[in-house]
């Protein structure tokens, strides 16, 4: 089946911990992007890369890392330097000009 | 700067009747759009899709609406049905940029 798959679906941090979330697709598609979605704010953009070993940061990235060292693979670093941690994460990918599919989400939470 | 705007965070309708959400954009460079439906807890999946160069699409009860002079597009479900129930974002990319923006979502609640 082809599709994009985000691990874990909960994750729990402890405050100063850093901790990635993996996301990876069989689709083929050159970009992947990161949400986050926090209520009544809508998915908002924290990075994206358009091909391997590139990305652009999008407009909420202080407190993130990612690497695309491979085309199926991006996965998300949620550091100690991300104030407010706690949130849904969806990861996506597309080709260009169509329509971008979304993986199921991580609930990531601090304790 | 919200790029795109949902200004309605909440709709009910009844079942069997239309539903028409609407959204909102500023950037004029945008020149695709798109429509996601999203249950809790899980992603959002595509419903229908509009390039700047049509003014119309539809797929079975989907119709999306583009009025570009505006900055305006809208969503039209008919007819609504219960399963419809759900947040629905609206989202907005520029040709060659990858970069999708969403506004802030409507939730449908279809009531039977």
């Amino acid at each position: 089946d082809g599709g994009i798959t985000q691990s874990p679906k909960y994750l729990f941090r402890k405050e100063g911990q850093n901790v990635t979330l993996s996301c990876e697709q069989n689709l083929n598609h050159d970009a992947m992007y990161w949400y986050r979605q926090d209520p009544g704010q809508g998915l908002r953009l924290i990075y994206y890369s358009q091909i391997v070993n590139d990305f652009q940061k999008g407009d909420i990235a202080e407190g993130y890392s990612v690497s695309r060292e491979k085309k199926e693979s991006f996965p998300l670093t949620v550091t100690s330097a991300q104030k407010n941690p706690t949130a849904f994460y969806l990861c996506a990918s597309s080709r260009a000009n169509t329509e971008a599919f979304f993986g199921q989400g991580t609930r990531l939470t601090v304790v | 700067d919200q790029q795109v705007k949902q200004n309605s965070p909440s709709l009910s309708v009844q079942e069997g009747r239309i539903s028409i959400l609407n959204c909102d954009y500023t950037n004029s460079m945008f020149d695709y759009f798109l429509w996601y439906k999203k249950y809790p807890a899980e992603g959002p999946t595509f419903l229908i899709s509009i390039s700047s160069i049509k003014d119309k699409n539809e797929d079975g009860r989907f119709t999306v609406f583009l009025n570009k002079s505006a900055k305006h597009l809208s969503l039209h479900i008919v007819p609504s049905q219960p399963g419809d129930s759900a947040v629905y974002f609206c989202a907005a990319t520029h040709s060659g940029t990858y970069k999708y923006i969403f506004g802030t979502g409507t939730r449908l609640k279809v009531l039977a």
